[in-house]
């Protein structure tokens, strides 16, 4: 079945670390991917995509995501976190069709 | 501000009462969703609409209608409350299919 994996369901990060949101995807062909941002109470905002070319994609907010085909991957990373970047994050993907799986979510704490 | 406009934004409702969450956009989007966040679970499309006059079901569209008479309005119809169904319900949209989409704030939907 196809699926969107998010190993870690929690994280927590220092202020002013590195942050790095792992996402996994099952699928035979190269889906277009996505990760979106979900702030308490509000809904989800897209903070990058990608549909092909590049394999580093920039986003909003200082994000940046890799996509690795071999390692069937698309993980989030931001060099430097802050204290506003704590949220709930979630991978998603298109594979057929117009039906967008999403992962489980990982929520990002950020300690100061 | 263009965006997706939800209602109501909460809602107590008894079992087998019968509830109509609203959407509307004005962002001339062909494509429309409709899906519901539990926790651990992340989001699960209920159903689809990929133009007007059209609709789909997505993963989990068991109990739930919906119509697509236009562009901007896209309602969600719980024909029978039942305490499953207590949830939060997002609405999205997107240009066209396969497109990145975008999200209205959401309905907290308490089923007793």
């Amino acid at each position: 079945a196809q699926s969107v994996t998010q190993p870690d369901i929690h994280i927590t990060v220092s202020e002013g670390a590195s942050l790095e949101l792992r996402c996994n995807y099952s699928y035979g062909a190269t889906p277009y991917l996505f990760w979106y941002v979900q702030s308490p109470g509000q809904g989800l905002q897209l903070l990058l995509k990608y549909f092909s070319g590049d394999t580093l994609v920039q986003g909003i907010k200082g994000f940046e995501a890799e996509f690795k085909r071999s390692q069937s991957s698309f993980n989030l990373r931001k060099p430097s976190v802050h204290w506003s970047d704590a949220a709930e994050y979630f991978c998603a993907a298109y594979a057929y069709g117009n039906k967008l799986v999403f992962g489980a979510g990982t929520i990002l704490r950020v300690k100061s | 501000i263009a965006g997706i406009t939800q209602a109501p934004t909460s809602q107590i409702l008894a079992a087998g009462r019968r509830m109509t969450l609203r959407c509307t956009q004005d962002m001339r989007h062909n494509a429309m969703y409709w899906y519901r966040q539990d926790l651990g679970l992340g989001l699960r499309l209920i159903h689809y609409s990929n133009t007007a006059g059209t609709t789909g079901k997505g993963e989990v569209p068991d109990g739930y209608s919906v119509s697509r008479a236009n562009t901007d309005d896209f309602p969600l119809t719980l024909a029978s409350a039942v305490p499953s169904q207590t949830s939060v319900y997002f609405c999205a949209s997107s240009p066209k299919v396969n497109q990145p989409q975008h999200f209205g704030d959401g309905t907290r939907l308490s089923i007793l």
